[in-house]
């Protein structure tokens, strides 16, 4: 059965210091997600993205937040420049029609 | 805003104990509605769902759940539960309906059965 992978699986990274977090969501799929959960809380949207644009953004997916998908295969996150509280763990999600999403198992991201 | 209320933080049960776990979401007009589960070192998978019709809907390892539109509620239920069910269940919601639209998650329900 085809899954969504996503790498790194664990990104420590410094304050400051720009990370890309990448997916490679079910290849047949057309609307992609980007949800976080920072430990203990909700599972939060951040962004959802379909023909090749934003079409939905939460309030927490600010100017330091893009997402891509460059070659049609994947579809990263990138945060320009990180804070503390970004730390947290990274979903990303794909949905053939729009309404069932298959997540991928996360990244958990550690900003120090 | 939208929010999706899971009342049970951490339920413990003996294996073959029935299951119920709940989910309150606010909001009046149309929804979908979801069960995700997360086995321990695993992803969200979609464990059941519901779009119109029949508000009782079956899903996977024998689950079910049933919409109650009165009450807002989507809960979750299983008859007889498995040392293997220990996971934690994330009710979510889409509004609208349409294809578009992210999902409201809860805050999950940590489930532990004990053998």
């Amino acid at each position: 059965e085809p899954e969504v992978t996503q790498t790194p699986s664990h990104q420590v990274t410094q304050m400051g210091q720009e990370v890309i977090l990448r997916c490679v969501p079910i290849s047949n799929h057309l609307y992609f997600y980007w949800y976080r959960q920072i430990l203990g809380q909700k599972v939060e949207f951040l962004v959802s993205f379909y023909n090749n644009e934003i079409s939905e953004k939460s309030e927490i997916f600010d100017d330091q937040f893009s997402v891509e998908r460059p070659d049609g295969s994947n579809f990263t996150l990138k945060i320009r420049s990180t804070k503390l509280e970004d730390s947290a763990m990274y979903f990303c999600a794909g949905s053939l029609e729009g309404y069932e999403q298959y997540f991928g198992p996360g990244t958990r991201l550690t900003v120090t | 805003a939208q929010s999706v209320s899971q009342h049970n933080h951490h339920v413990i049960l003996s294996e073959a104990a029935s299951l119920e776990l709940g989910c309150n979401y606010s909001y009046g007009g149309t929804v979908n509605l979801f069960w995700y589960v997360q086995y321990p070192g695993q992803h969200l998978q979609l464990l059941l769902k519901y779009f119109s019709g029949d508000p009782l809907v079956k899903g996977i390892k024998g689950f079910e759940a049933e919409f109650i539109k009165s009450k807002f509620s989507f809960n979750l239920r299983k008859p007889s539960v498995q040392w293997s069910d220990t996971a934690e269940y994330f009710c979510a919601v889409k509004k609208d309906g349409g294809s578009q639209g992210n999902l409201i998650f809860g805050k999950g329900t940590k489930l532990s059965v004990k053998p």
